[in-house]
């Protein structure tokens, strides 16, 4: 089975730190991806990622920046946390099949911004 | 733009009911459509999908049809467990990169 691993399940981190979330996946994916997921709001993308040294900004970039320096990670970087960036952050990965993307998600990181 | 839109939860049913749950969208083209559920302190799992009209995708006693005319890929099950009780979303895929846009989600809790 496709593993999604996120090195940290959950953050406590204070305003204005500089926060990494790690993303690694073993089953040669292309495509990645960092969503937020908000009760009553579902996921929302904030970037991704089709290769390496490649992003894309998803719906709600504002504040984030990623990195994919190897095709198995990805990582999420909030250069400077504020408490509106508290949330649950998934990671996921896909290959395309059947002109269908489907995705296979980590557990997700819990990030509290104090 | 592409969006999905999702019944509110939760939807609180006993062991043994039938569920449905209501899920319609907007595309401008032929989105793929998907469930996918989350149990509680884990990721998203796919719970099936499908990629055409009128099919129909199904897995664990789930099934949903690619309803067109009404737009719509609404869960169902016929008798539902109590390790059923999850977040429920809905989404759909299209375009270049055949990204995915999400529902807000829907929580159901199944008791004994």
């Amino acid at each position: 089975d496709v593993k999604v691993t996120q090195s940290s399940r959950y953050l406590v981190k204070r305003t204005g730190e500089k926060v990494f979330l790690e993303c690694v996946q073993d089953m040669d994916h292309e495509n990645m991806f960092w969503y937020r997921q908000d009760p009553g709001l579902g996921l929302r993308l904030i970037y991704f990622s089709y290769d390496v040294k490649m992003k894309e900004k998803g719906d709600i970039p504002e504040g984030y920046s990623v990195s994919r320096e190897k095709k198995e990670r990805f990582s999420l970087i909030l250069e400077s946390a504020s408490t509106n960036q508290t949330s649950m952050y998934l990671c996921a990965s896909s290959l395309t099949e059947s002109g269908a993307n489907v995705l296979t998600f980590g557990a997700g990181s819990r990030l509290t911004v104090l | 733009g592409n969006s999905v839109t999702q019944m509110e939860g939760p939807v609180t049913l006993s062991e043994e009911a039938f569920l449905t749950i209501n899920c319609t969208y907007t595309a401008t083209g032929y989105p793929s459509l998907f469930w996918y559920v989350q149990y509680p302190g884990e990721g998203l799992q796919l719970l099936l999908k499908a990629t055409k009209a009128d099919d129909k995708g199904s897995n664990k006693g789930f099934e949903a049809t690619y309803r067109k005319e009404t737009t719509s890929f609404h869960l169902e099950k016929g008798s539902v467990q109590v390790s059923d009780s999850a977040v429920y979303f809905c989404a759909l895929s299209e375009g270049a990169g055949n990204m995915l846009t999400f529902g807000g989600g829907t929580r159901l809790m199944v008791k004994p």
